[in-house]
């Protein structure tokens, strides 16, 4: 089974700064997606960014970007110029390829606090 | 187009009862996947259908059921109900159901237990 498991409970950073959330997984599989979830007050969950473990290349998606090491199965978002609105709870997440379908297995989530 | 929704938005339920909450798919999607959210477990994956059919089935107990209707709607039923069982519930769609498919959440059921 895989698992998802992000360190950091609670980050904070000052507006228009960058910061960093570390997400770490374990899998046997060689193909999966990676994704970063955003979770605001209002609880409705909303897709940052996605990785496929097949490209090399790093996802970006405005100020967001990730920093995936496939070797390592480290997979980092780098949120830049961070913006009041950015204040959320933010989920890293695996999905298998092939039958397993939609199913996604979820990290327990950083608590991201953006300081004006 | 519409986004998912969920209803109720709120429930409060005692010990031993049932609940049934209801997830309405973006317009064409056809998969509808349920988990559940508590500060404890974190987030859960409970069941996903596809065209009425379960198709994949998180570990949960049996009290927890649902199913799909033609029109991909989607209820989830929980029974005999648990303290334990307070909980947000997210329900999402997709398209396909296929791996590559963007997910989308609705805003939640927030079940509590007395």
């Amino acid at each position: 089974a895989q698992t998802v498991t992000q360190s950091q409970p609670e980050m904070s950073v000052q507006e228009a700064e960058t910061v960093t959330l570390s997400c770490t997984y374990d899998t046997s599989e060689s193909d999966y997606y990676l994704f970063w979830y955003k979770q605001p007050p209002s609880r409705q969950m909303i897709l940052v960014i996605r990785q496929e473990a097949y490209k090399q290349q790093n996802a970006t998606e405005n100020r967001f970007s990730v920093n995936f090491q496939k070797a390592a199965k480290s997979f980092s978002l780098k949120i830049s110029d961070s913006q009041l609105g950015d204040a959320a709870m933010y989920f890293c997440a695996y999905r298998s390829l092939g039958t397993s379908g939609s199913r996604l297995t979820f990290g327990e989530g950083t608590q991201l606090t953006v300081n004006p | 187009k519409a986004g998912v929704t969920q209803t109720p938005r709120y429930l409060i339920k005692t010990r031993g009862q049932q609940v049934t909450l209801s997830c309405s798919p973006i317009s064409g999607h056809r998969s509808v996947s349920w988990y559940q959210q508590t500060p404890g477990q974190g987030l859960q994956f409970l069941f996903e259908y596809f065209s009425e059919t379960q198709r994949n089935k998180g570990n949960f107990p049996g009290r927890f059921s649902g199913r799909q209707f033609s029109n991909s709607r989607s209820e989830m039923n929980v029974s005999t109900l648990e303290l334990g069982d307070s909980a947000l519930y997210l329900c999402a769609s997709m398209v396909q159901g296929l791996s590559y498919n963007e997910q989308f959440f609705g805003p939640g059921t927030r079940l509590t237990v007395l």
